[in-house]
């Protein structure tokens, strides 16, 4: 199975400073010139938000502080300017072969 | 709109089966693959189990193989997932997530459920 490893676990940022998250891969997860690499977001109470695919494509409606990018095996999710509603879990994901795994997540707070 | 709704969790003894259901609006199961996921309380997101869109492939994950089963029902367009000897460690939230992109199986997720709660206890 794929290992994916986030760091860090949990991280404080001030309000309009960069956040930045880490998430590394056990093996190679690219293939055809992609990267099967996501990102989610989720907040108390409410299901995972996709935010990038292809580890560096934005969803639509996923505001444009928040990027994505990596390659190899390490990827980063990055928010330019933390905003109070950023505040989170972040999650990766490889969906590159099954099982998919995710990330154990990173817990964002102001 | 395209959403999916989750139900058919509870309160379940320990060794019972419990059967999910997600049923899919605003795209059919036929040409999507939909899997489902679950999150202990507390805890990070663990993906179960994938169903292709042609419904040729069935994938779970090792921690749960064997008392999982994952099947649709087209015409009512419509996931399913049955588990089996549920144990403690079954309890969570259990969200159905649709792929981004038809006719493929390899694809992030961009459609959850609000999850359905199984508890299991005695």
């Amino acid at each position: 199975d794929i290992v994916m490893t986030q760091s860090p676990d949990s991280l404080a940022v001030s309000l309009g400073e960069r956040a930045t998250i880490n998430c590394k891969s056990s093996q190679s997860i690219f293939f055809n010139s992609n990267y099967y690499l996501a990102w989610y977001q989720q907040k108390p109470g409410q299901p995972p938000k996709l935010l990038f695919f292809w580890a560096s494509t934005r969803q639509s409606g996923v505001p444009d502080r928040f990027s994505g990018s990596g390659s190899g095996t390490d990827f980063t999710l990055t928010i330019s300017s933390l905003q109070a509603e950023d505040v989170a879990v972040y999650y990766c994901q490889q969906y590159f072969s099954a099982p998919i795994t995710f990330g154990q997540g990173t817990r964002l707070e102001i | 709109q395209v959403q999916v709704v989750e139900s058919g969790g509870g309160v379940v003894q320990p060794g019972r089966s419990v059967r999910l259901s997600c049923v899919a609006s605003g795209f059919t199961v036929s040409r999507f693959s939909v899997n489902w996921v679950r999150q202990a309380p507390g805890k990070g997101l663990e993906w179960l189990a994938v169903m292709s869109f042609d419904g040729s492939n069935k994938f779970y994950a090792d921690s749960v193989k064997g008392r999982l089963t994952i099947y649709r029902d087209n015409s009512k367009n419509t996931v399913y997932l049955e588990i089996d000897n549920l144990r403690p460690e079954d309890t969570g939230v259990y969200f159905c997530a649709k792929d981004l992109a038809d006719e493929r199986v390899e694809e992030a997720f961009d459609i959850w459920g609000q999850g359905t709660v199984v508890t299991v206890a005695s």
